[in-house]
């Protein structure tokens, strides 16, 4: 079974506006914790936001905000102030706290197209 | 600067042949992880390790093989044996949980080596 869900493979969103990102995660674990990678086209995986799941307040950081309904297990990626450099592959992933390791489960990701 | 360096930035297999990816870092992490990405799909876990001369197996290991020897460095081979090898790779580093590493800090990217088939 998927671990993430990203159900939006295609986003468009006009320069200056906010846009949101859908993530859907399954887990049994109590303790977990959520992240939002970046991907441009060159390729590079660029970290942006961190959730616990023990977290009792929604993780902000600059214009990246995440909305976490622990019930019904969504963490989803705001970006406020959309800008042109903003257009890349955007991924989920989470880390289950039972292992002893830190593997990242990933989901397929978004990709959100910037318009001037 | 701290970094990961993965080489060669693309590759090409001829088939039958054996080709090592080469991932090295400075950030004195721990745990390192190899990914495989195709296009327009996520990251799928190869291999990782949290400590020299220890790896396991991740979800698609078949085909591939690693090794360990230092701390810095984290070969990744696609054998011959790997009969779709044509994809996007990435190497990632991590603290280590053993090492007092928190569950909080992400893992750090390189710039991924893109291989094809000739």
């Amino acid at each position: 079974a998927q671990k993430i869900t990203q159900t939006q493979p295609g986003m468009f969103v006009q320069e200056k506006e906010a846009v949101t990102l859908d993530c859907t995660y399954d887990t049994s674990d109590q303790s977990y914790g959520l992240f939002w990678y970046k991907q441009p086209s060159s390729g590079e995986m660029i970290f942006l936001i961190y959730q616990g799941s023990y977290d009792e307040q929604n993780a902000t950081e600059g214009r990246y905000s995440l909305n976490f309904q622990k019930a019904r297990k969504s963490a989803n990626l705001v970006i406020s102030a959309s800008q042109l450099g903003d257009s890349a592959m955007y991924f989920c992933a989470m880390r289950e706290g039972g292992s002893n390791d830190y593997k990242l489960s990933f989901g397929a990701g978004t990709t959100v197209t910037v318009r001037a | 600067d701290g970094g990961i360096t993965q080489s060669p930035k693309y590759l090409f297999r001829k088939e039958g042949q054996n080709v090592t990816l080469s991932c090295e870092q400075n950030l004195n992490h721990d745990a390192m992880y190899w990914y495989r990405q195709d296009p327009g799909q996520g990251l799928r876990l190869i291999y990782y390790s949290q400590i020299v001369n220890d790896f396991q197996k991740g979800d698609i290991a078949e085909g591939y093989s690693v090794s360990r020897e230092k701390k810095e460095s984290f070969p990744l081979t696609v054998t011959s044996a790997q009969k779709n090898p044509t994809a996007f790779y990435l190497c990632a580093s991590s603290i280590a949980r053993r090492s007092g590493g928190r569950s909080n800090q992400p893992q750090h990217f390189g710039d991924g080596t893109r291989l094809s088939i000739l």
